[in-house]
Parts: structure tokens; C-alpha cells; sequence
């Protein structure tokens, strides 16, 4: 267990949808991040939050909005998705903010996403 | 821009033998380099880290020395057992104090037959 909390672990969903996954981490951490895995590529950074702001965005499409009410919640929005969409989501959170050089991310389980 | 160079897996190992991982990388300034594991249906966990030239990271049994003359930092354990199966990432932070997060590298698939 690592602190941070995915959910839902599992998510179909169809073309014209819209759904929202949600992360929750109670480690007191500062900064939380959205990753997508997909099989047989690098992890891609996504979104970046510190303390709250959104501190990046990786040129990621608008069909994928963030949120983040507050330190310990970040949702991603998600409408109008692609097949290609397909992946794990991952979230995790650290301490400190983005950027430094001991920076120790924990992250969820994840969500695995299937746009049909 | 910053990239890392992970060996294809899967690596397929049989029970108490000597593992090596390679991982080598490209980046400006002086990265801390890591480790991550990812388990079977979870999410990553950080294994061993470096952050300066010729520091060994160690944990769990598994050692990986920052290397800057080859820009590597090589996974290795002595003898694996078949709880270490999983996918292994190495990844890099080069400190510059931006927003970058990690630069992962694509994971390597480890499987440990009995």
C-alpha cells in the first residue's frame, strides 16, 4: 500500500462518453502527477500539480481535462475518447514540489482504461 | 532533451541466478538516477536511487552504480527468486527545478521460473 488511491481500477468505456478517475493520497505530499502506460512505450507525463496549480502540460489533447480541488484530490476528466486511448492511468504524488533532485514519487494501482 | 535506454524484455531468468538489467541515458546537467518496480496489477514503487557520479543505490538485494563516463546505471542482483518478477523502469531527474517529473524508460519484464 502506498498511500495513493485509484479509482475505479477498471473502466470501459465508449467513444462518446464522458467518465472521471479519480486519485486520493493522504501522505500530506505537495505535488500530484498524471501518468499514461502504454505496453512496450516510456511512461508519459501527463499533468503536473503543485500545491494545487497546474504546473504542466505535456501538449496532452483536450479530450483529457484535469482537476485538482485540493491537495489531496486529482481527477481527469475524460470525453470524445479514442481507441488509442486505450491505457493504464497512472497517478502518483511527492513531497516535494516537481523538479528536485531527490524527488520520490508513490504511486497508485492505477486505472485501466478501455475506449471501445 | 532527456531519454532513457532500457533492454527489451522479457528477460526470462531461472531461480537463484545472476541478473543484469541495462539501462543507460541521455540528459543535460547531472540527473538522479532510479529504479521503479511495478508488481503484478500495481503501481510503480522507487526500488534504489543514485544522484551523484559513481554512488551505489542498493535495496532489496539489487545494486546499480551511477555511471557518468558510460551515462549507465546497470540493475543487478546476485541471485533473483521468483517474488521478483515484475516490470522494471529506470528513470532520471535532471534537478533543474522545472516541472518535468521523471524521464522513464520503456520497463523491462522480468520473469523468475521456478
Amino acid at each position: 500500500e502506498t498511500g495513493v488511491t485509484q479509482t475505479p481500477r477498471h473502466l470501459v468505456m465508449g467513444m462518446t462518453n464522458k467518465k472521471s478517475l479519480k486519485c486520493e493520497q493522504h501522505l500530506g505530499h505537495n505535488a500530484m502527477y498524471w501518468y499514461k502506460q502504454s505496453a512496450k512505450k516510456p511512461l508519459e507525463l501527463m499533468f503536473v500539480y503543485s500545491l494545487e496549480e497546474r504546473v504542466e502540460n505535456n501538449s496532452v489533447p483536450s479530450r483529457f481535462s484535469p482537476e485538482c480541488p485540493n491537495s489531496s484530490h486529482l481527477f481527469l476528466h475524460l470525453h470524445t475518447l479514442q481507441p488509442e486511448d486505450s491505457a493504464l492511468y497512472l497517478c502518483a504524488s511527492s513531497l516535494g514540489p516537481p523538479g528536485q533532485a531527490n524527488e520520490k514519487l508513490f504511486f497508485g494501482s492505477g486505472t485501466q482504461l478501455s475506449v471501445l | 532533451g532527456n531519454s532513457v535506454t532500457q533492454m527489451e524484455g522479457p528477460v526470462t531468468l531461472s531461480e537463484e541466478a545472476f541478473l543484469t538489467i541495462n539501462c543507460t541515458y541521455t540528459a543535460t546537467g547531472y540527473p538522479s538516477l532510479f529504479w521503479y518496480v511495478q508488481y503484478p496489477g500495481e503501481g510503480l514503487q522507487l526500488l534504489l536511487k543514485a544522484t551523484k557520479a559513481d554512488d551505489k543505490g542498493s535495496n532489496k538485494g539489487f545494486e546499480a552504480t551511477y555511471r557518468k563516463e558510460t551515462t549507465s546505471f546497470h540493475l543487478e542482483k546476485g541471485s533473483v527468486q521468483v517474488s521478483d518478477s515484475a516490470v522494471y523502469f529506470c528513470a532520471l531527474n535532471n534537478a533543474r527545478g522545472g516541472a518535468d517529473g521523471l524521464t522513464f524508460g520503456k520497463g523491462t519484464h522480468l520473469i523468475i521460473q521456478p
